[in-house]
């Protein structure tokens, strides 16, 4: 199986940077997804990382080290909508997703 | 494009009943589909991935005679939850993988399940 680690909750203000750490460890490391999940709701795709670097995708940019079993998501320029739960899964071997267990983030004005 | 959807959206039953959940992809062929649960708070929890054709595998703790996947084209796949229990009262949610994408799944609404 495979170990992934978010951090439970993190609150931020309007306007301000927060970056989502995810650290894994996993055998047959076929790329890692962040997915976007509002409260009652199915996941959103993110960003998907594969070989190591920052990918930058608009205020969102995800971060990969596979060497360290690192990932990161950052998010700029808070806004209201952002609050939500972002869930970190990795493809190990075959094409299950393994999610972590989300990180509620909460934006404060 | 790559639109799944899920029916319904929530559904209350009786203890004891059965309730089938569908899950199709709209513009996509899916040769391959997942199920997962999600009880309040917590992340996705994969059930079993189902193949067109082929009976579905399920992940150690899930039973099979209990969560019966049915995956019959490559547009449907269903899960019925046979005899349902309180406990069994969770967020079902299905993603479909296309032909094209390798490991991108596409993920449905999810289907509120409430056993009474």
């Amino acid at each position: 199986g495979q170990n992934i680690d978010q951090p439970t909750e993190m609150t931020a203000t309007e306007g301000a940077i927060v970056q989502i750490n995810c650290t894994y460890q996993t055998s047959g490391f076929n790329g890692l997804f962040w997915y976007q999940q509002h409260a009652g709701e199915a996941p959103t795709f993110l960003s998907y990382n594969v070989l190591d670097g920052l990918e930058e995708k608009g205020r969102f940019s995800s971060f990969l080290s596979r060497s360290k079993g690192y990932s990161y998501l950052l998010l700029k320029e808070l806004q209201m909508k952002d609050s939500a739960s972002y869930l970190c899964a990795v493809v190990a071997g075959d094409y299950k997703l393994s999610f972590g267990a989300g990180t509620t983030v909460t934006v404060r004005a | 494009g790559a639109v799944v959807s899920q029916h319904p959206s929530w559904v209350i039953c009786k203890s004891g009943t059965s309730v089938k959940i569908e899950c199709r992809s709209l513009d996509f062929q899916a040769t391959t589909m997942f199920w997962y649960r999600q009880f309040p708070k917590q992340s996705l929890m994969l059930m079993a991935t189902s193949n067109e054709g082929s009976k579905a595998t399920y992940e150690q703790g899930v039973e099979k005679d209990k969560f019966l996947i049915n995956h019959a084209s490559l547009t449907l796949s269903t899960l019925t939850v046979t005899s349902a229990h309180p406990e069994d009262s969770s967020f079902y949610i299905c993603s479909a993988r296309g032909e094209r994408e390798e490991y991108e799944q596409y993920f449905g609404p999810g289907t509120r399940l409430t056993v009474t």
